[in-house]
């Protein structure tokens, strides 16, 4: 069965500090992952997928499928990433694409 | 146009009492899916439908929580005899036609449902 981990409930870096949010995944067939944040009193939004490889405010993410990884890094973190992030997998469920996400990592950065 | 829209923002109700949570998805989005998410923990997939295809509601906790949708618009989350476990943000969200074949559509949510079971 497809799973998605994320093992850290909470993260604290000071700002300018390097930030690297951990992502494990366990899917038998071809990976679709994704980071979704949701930051303070807004809705939970799309931040980065894998396929784009793009970064999005400072933020990438390699998907490693030797280590069936994605975690999401950045290399000076800044107050306004504090949120909660959520891994996600998209997966074939019965012909239809279906996302499971992670339990999420509460980025905290302190000033 | 509108994004997801969600109602009531909040809701509390009595042990006991039976609820109902609205989703309205955006317009053309024919994947409408329900979270949990309690205070402190991360998403938990209630029930996902998918067009006219039967719904996998294999995230529900218990037979005390059903959903519908009709067609591809509205879905309501009903909740029956709440308990105070039953507490938390509710959060749905929608995309465009999720077939596996074609590149992932993104999820837009809308902003929750807050249930406060007392």
């Amino acid at each position: 069965a497809q799973r998605v981990t994320q093992p850290e409930k909470l993260l604290s870096v000071f700002k300018g500090a390097p930030v690297e949010l951990k992502c494990n995944y366990s899917y038998s067939g071809s990976p679709e992952l994704f980071w979704y944040v949701q930051y303070s009193r807004q809705r939970l939004q799309l931040l980065l997928r894998h396929i784009s490889r793009e970064s999005i405010k400072g933020f990438t993410a390699d998907l490693n499928k030797g280590e069936t990884s994605f975690h999401l890094k950045k290399p000076f973190a800044q107050e306004e990433d504090s949120a909660m992030y959520y891994c996600a997998l998209s997966h074939n469920s019965g012909g239809y694409q279906k996302v499971t996400f992670g339990t999420g990592t509460k980025l905290q950065v302190i000033p | 146009g509108a994004g997801v829209s969600q109602s009531p923002s909040n809701k509390v109700t009595e042990k006991g009492k039976d609820v109902e949570l609205r989703c309205d998805p955006i317009s053309g989005h024919t994947a409408l899916y329900w979270y949990r998410q309690r205070l402190g923990q991360g998403l938990e997939f209630l029930i996902y439908f998918q067009g006219n295809s039967a719904p996998d509601k294999s995230g529900l906790p218990s037979d005390r929580f059903s959903a519908e949708r009709t067609g591809e618009s509205v879905s309501t989350l009903t909740i029956q005899r709440t308990q105070q476990e039953d507490s938390a943000v509710y959060l749905c969200a929608s995309s465009r036609v999720s077939d596996f074949r074609s590149s992932y559509n993104e999820q837009f949510f809308g902003p929750g449902t807050r249930l406060t079971v007392l």
